[in-house]
């Protein structure tokens, strides 16, 4: 079936340090690729999306390249502040489906720092 | 248009009762989603509305579920004879269409705790 795994947490990392967050997927077919995140107390937000495979999403310093062939869409950043520190959800949507998303378990990310 | 909104944001409900939730999407939004999060876990696909047509419902959706959109606009999920094991993040999400970038944006959630 068609699915995200995603590296469980939680991650604990300082100040500026490096981040990365694996996920892979199962899909039938040719999915488009996001990432969300979810913030204390607040909703799911998209973070960033890729829709090709070697498309490469960014957005406030996080970015996330299409591996079709390795079926992945790690998630990465060079240098994470405090204000980083939420729960990240890798997910996909398959090409004419309905629309929903299916998602990965989250990894919850702290930074100390 | 302050995005999509949920109420509402905490229920606690003895078992055996019923309760409802509301979604208020975006307005110009065509397409409304329901998932489910419980604990550890990512949101789960319940069911989904096109306008006003409910076009695809879950296995996770029992027949004690049922959603509605009745104009097209808000939503509601209604769970009778609640159980403990319903007891998780009732999430609402909304876009334009299912083009492969098109974005949904979701609510805040409802919490349903089940005692």
């Amino acid at each position: 079936g068609n699915s995200v795994t995603q590296m469980e947490g939680p991650v604990t990392l300082s100040e500026e340090a490096f981040l990365t967050i694996n996920c892979t997927y199962t899909a039938t077919g040719y999915p488009s690729l996001f990432w969300y995140v979810q913030y204390p107390g607040e909703g799911l937000q998209l973070l960033l999306k890729a829709t090709k495979a070697d498309d490469k999403g960014s957005n406030k310093g996080f970015e996330a390249t299409y591996r079709k062939e390795t079926t992945s869409f790690h998630l990465e950043k060079g240098s994470v502040q405090v204000s980083d520190s939420a729960v990240y959800f890798c997910a996909l949507r398959l090409r004419g489906s309905q629309g929903n998303l299916i998602f990965g378990k989250g990894t919850k990310l702290s930074v100390k720092p | 248009d302050t995005g999509v909104s949920q109420d509402p944001r905490h229920k606690i409900t003895k078992r055996g009762q019923n309760v409802t939730f509301r979604c208020d999407p975006i307005s110009e939004h065509n397409r409304l989603y329901w998932y489910r999060q419980t604990l550890g876990q990512g949101p789960e696909f319940l069911t989904y509305f096109q306008n006003e047509a409910q076009l695809e419902k879950s296995r996770l959706l029992s027949d004690r579920f049922s959603a509605e959109r009745p104009k097209g606009s808000f939503s509601t999920l209604e769970i009778q004879r609640t159980e403990q094991g319903d007891s998780a993040m009732y999430l609402c999400a909304s876009s334009l269409a299912a083009e492969a970038n098109t974005e949904a944006f979701f609510g805040q959630g409802t919490r349903l705790t089940v005692v």
